[in-house]
């Protein structure tokens, strides 16, 4: 029982590239989400989904574009990097509502120049 | 939206000591409150949690207390050790609303002075 896996652990963009944030969980959690973490602002929602098929946007979703087509599976995608979008980002599934219980990924730090 | 506020942000305690971090939120319809503990380079691990339906909830040397009138909740941390050296996060949630994910606070550095 790996948990919530995320892949990769670092990354560096140049400004203008796309890339894909990794997800994948084996507890057979219907929520899932993203959080995006960034020195002295805590931790921040950009997406979240409450089961396959379903997806819905957070606190800070501009930038960012998910989809759900496994229970196992949440992907990230930046379309365009910005400099902004620099930051530690944080994959979490929960087996109930209101995220109660959600277990966290290790992050993926990433960094956009 | 909720708005969840915590202090202090740094606490610096004596090992054996208690510590206290206190967080506040906005929302009177939030009703589940985590409370998140991250070690350096790791993501966030839940340590407890609270329902509004409850006023304190206990766990060895943890312990979290809720006021629903005052809208704040605490994390109380007792005989302090080395290994609870980390970053705290309190957050809040409407456990069966339509949106589904929590609000945190900025976080608290606590310190364990040997």
């Amino acid at each position: 029982n790996a948990g919530v896996t995320q892949t990769p652990k670092f990354q560096v963009l140049k400004t203008g590239q796309s890339m894909t944030l990794q997800c994948a969980q084996d507890m057979n959690h219907e929520y899932m989400s993203w959080y995006r973490q960034d020195p002295g602002m805590g931790l921040r929602l950009i997406h979240y989904s409450v089961g396959a098929g379903i997806t819905d946007q957070g606190e800070v979703p501009n930038g960012y574009n998910v989809s759900r087509s496994t229970t196992e599976d949440f992907p990230l995608r930046l379309l365009s990097a910005a400099p902004s979008q620099t930051s530690v980002y944080f994959c979490a599934s929960s087996y109930g509502s209101g995220a109660v219980g959600y277990t966290f990924g290790s992050g993926t730090r990433l960094t956009v120049v | 939206g909720e708005n969840v506020e915590q202090h202090p942000s740094t606490l610096s305690v004596q090992e054996g000591d208690s510590a206290v971090i206190k967080c506040t939120y906005s929302d009177s319809a939030s009703n589940y409150f985590p409370w998140y503990k991250q070690e350096l380079g790791k993501g966030p691990q839940l340590i407890i949690d609270i329902r509004s339906n409850v006023g304190e909830k206990k766990d060895q040397r943890i312990a979290v207390t809720l006021n629903k009138t005052a809208k704040h909740f605490s994390l109380h941390i007792t005989e302090t050790q080395p290994e609870d050296s980390a970053v705290y996060f309190c957050a809040a949630s409407s456990a069966g609303g339509g949106a589904d994910g929590l609000t945190f606070g900025k976080g608290t550095h606590l310190i364990i002075q040997p």
